[in-house]
C-alpha cells in the first residue's frame, strides 16, 4: 500500500493568511493525487484533481501543486469558510489511500 | 444535479450482516466507476471498495480489512450502487460514504488517476453488542 503523510496534522491561521499544506507519498504516484475539503458532519468535497487542476466551482484561492512524491496544497487568503480539514488521496493504485488529514483552524 | 443518496444504515450486532444502498441520480450511472469509503467516528477517511463499470468488466477491488466480508455491487437498470456487508465487527462502524470516479484510466486489472468528485452524504452503521 501507498503511504500518504500530510503535514502539519493541525494548523491555526487567521483570515487573510497564506496556508500550505504538504502531503508526500511513500513512492512515486507521477501527478495522481487529489485534494478534499471536509467540514464537520458533512460530506468530503474534492478540491484539486492529478495534482494542480481546479475541481469546476472551487474558488480560485485554491491551488495545487507537485509530482512524484512531493504535493502541496494552498489557500492564498484564508476565509472563514476555508476552516475544515484537508486530505490528500492518491489514485495511482489500489488501496486508494488517504493522509491522516490536516485540522485547519481559526486562530 | 448530481446526487447519490445512501441509506441502510443502523445498528448491527457483531456477526451479522448489513446491505448499504446509494441510488445514483442526475448523471448516466452506468458509465461510470464507483467506491464505497468510510470514516470511524473521529478518524480520517478510508477507501473500502470500487467497482468498474460494464464497459471494464464491471470488477472489483477492496480494502485488505473488508475483502471477503465486505461485497460491492452495480445495479445498472435502476442506477443503484450497494455494499453487502457481513461478519460485521466493532470496528467496522463508521459513517459510509459512496462516490462516483471521474476520470481515469484502466488497463488490464488496473484502474488509476481517477477522481472522486460527488459523495453522498453518508450512512452511519454502528456495530456493538
Amino acid at each position: 500500500d501507498i503511504q500518504m503523510t500530510q503535514s502539519p496534522s493541525s494548523l491555526s491561521a487567521s483570515v487573510g493568511d497564506r496556508v500550505t499544506i504538504a502531503c508526500r507519498a511513500g513512492q512515486s504516484i507521477s501527478n495522481y493525487l487529489n485534494w478534499y475539503q471536509q467540514k464537520p458532519g458533512k460530506a468530503p468535497k474534492l478540491l484539486i484533481y492529478t495534482a494542480s487542476n481546479l475541481e469546476s466551482g472551487v474558488p480560485s484561492r485554491f491551488s495545487g501543486s507537485g509530482s512524484g512524491t512531493d504535493f502541496t496544497l494552498t489557500i492564498s487568503s484564508l476565509q472563514p469558510e476555508d476552516f475544515a480539514a484537508y486530505y490528500c488521496q492518491q489514485s495511482y493504485n489500489a488501496p486508494f489511500t488517504f493522509g491522516q488529514g490536516t485540522r485547519l483552524d481559526i486562530k | 444535479e448530481v446526487q447519490l443518496v445512501e441509506s441502510g444504515g443502523g445498528l448491527v450486532q457483531p456477526g451479522q450482516s448489513l446491505r448499504l444502498p446509494c441510488a445514483a441520480s442526475g448523471f448516466t450511472f452506468r458509465g461510470y466507476a464507483m467506491n464505497w469509503f468510510r470514516q470511524a467516528p473521529g478518524k480520517g477517511l478510508e477507501w473500502v471498495a470500487f467497482i468498474r463499470n460494464r464497459d471494464h468488466g464491471g470488477t472489483a477491488d477492496y480494502a485488505a480489512s473488508v475483502r471477503g466480508r465486505f461485497t460491492i455491487s452495480r445495479d445498472d437498470s435502476n442506477s443503484i450502487l450497494y455494499l453487502e456487508m457481513s461478519s460485521l465487527q466493532a470496528e467496522d462502524t463508521a459513517v459510509y460514504y459512496c462516490s462516483r470516479v471521474k476520470g481515469g484510466y484502466c488497463s488490464g486489472d488496473r484502474c488509476y488517476g481517477g477522481w472522486f468528485d460527488a459523495w453522498g452524504q453518508g450512512a452511519l452503521v454502528t456495530v456493538s453488542s
